[in-house]
């Protein structure tokens, strides 16, 4: 049972490229969702899915693509990268009928020159 | 609109004593869910407890207590006994449930250090 991976663990990005975060689950969560952490704050949510096929923007979706294929995977897309975007991300993921805890990855570090 | 408020940025405690870490929160959502995660330096986050809106006790995890006080809407963590382990951020969120949406917010968070 691996839980919640992220790939890759440390990426750096000239401005404008385009990359893609990857997030699995093990699971069979319905609810997975990402966030970026950037010094002094908190966790603010980028895109979150309640199951296959249903995606949401969460509070900083600027940037960012989604989709959900499968109950499984929940990649992170930058279509063209800013330094804005330099961040920790991190991929979640919960049961939504028993939301006592959300299962982090171990997060993915970002630097886009 | 939901929002979470952490007003203690840094925090310093002896070993071996408790500890009290504040989170106030914002919702008109009658259900919902507060939470506690710890941070320590090698960045992962850490579950550490939970409070529905409808549990009549006070949550409670080994050291960890969630001091829930709905009519004030704070839901404060209380660390008892601390270790040097303890030295971490740590953050408040909430979830509301009721909306449909399950978004999660989190605060900005509070530095603890445990000093020997």
């Amino acid at each position: 049972n691996a839980g919640v991976t992220q790939t890759p663990k440390f990426q750096v990005l000239k401005t404008g490229q385009s990359m893609t975060l990857q997030c699995a689950q093990d699971m069979n969560h319905e609810y997975m969702s990402w966030y970026r952490q950037d010094p002094g704050m908190g966790l603010r949510l980028i895109h979150y899915s309640v199951g296959a096929g249903i995606t949401d923007q969460g509070e900083v979706p600027n940037g960012y693509n989604v989709s959900r294929s499968t109950t499984e995977d929940f990649p992170l897309r930058l279509l063209s990268a800013a330094p804005s975007q330099t961040s920790v991300y991190f991929c979640a993921s919960s049961d939504i009928w028993v939301a006592e805890t959300q299962y982090f990855g171990p997060g993915t570090r970002l630097l886009v020159l | 609109a939901q929002k979470i408020t952490q007003t203690q940025p840094g925090m310093f405690v002896q070993e071996k004593e408790a500890v009290t870490l504040d989170c106030t929160y914002d919702t008109s959502d009658p259900s919902y869910g507060l939470f506690w995660y710890k941070q320590p330096s090698s960045g992962e986050m850490i579950f550490l407890i939970y409070q529905g809106s409808y549990d009549q006790q006070n949550a409670t995890e080994g050291r960890y207590s969630l001091n829930f006080q709905k009519a004030r809407k704070s839901a404060n963590l209380v660390i008892s006994a601390s270790q040097l382990g303890d030295s971490a951020m740590y953050f408040c969120a909430m979830r509301e449930d009721m909306s449909g949406t399950y978004k999660y917010i989190f605060g900005t968070g509070t530095r603890l250090k445990v000093l020997a």
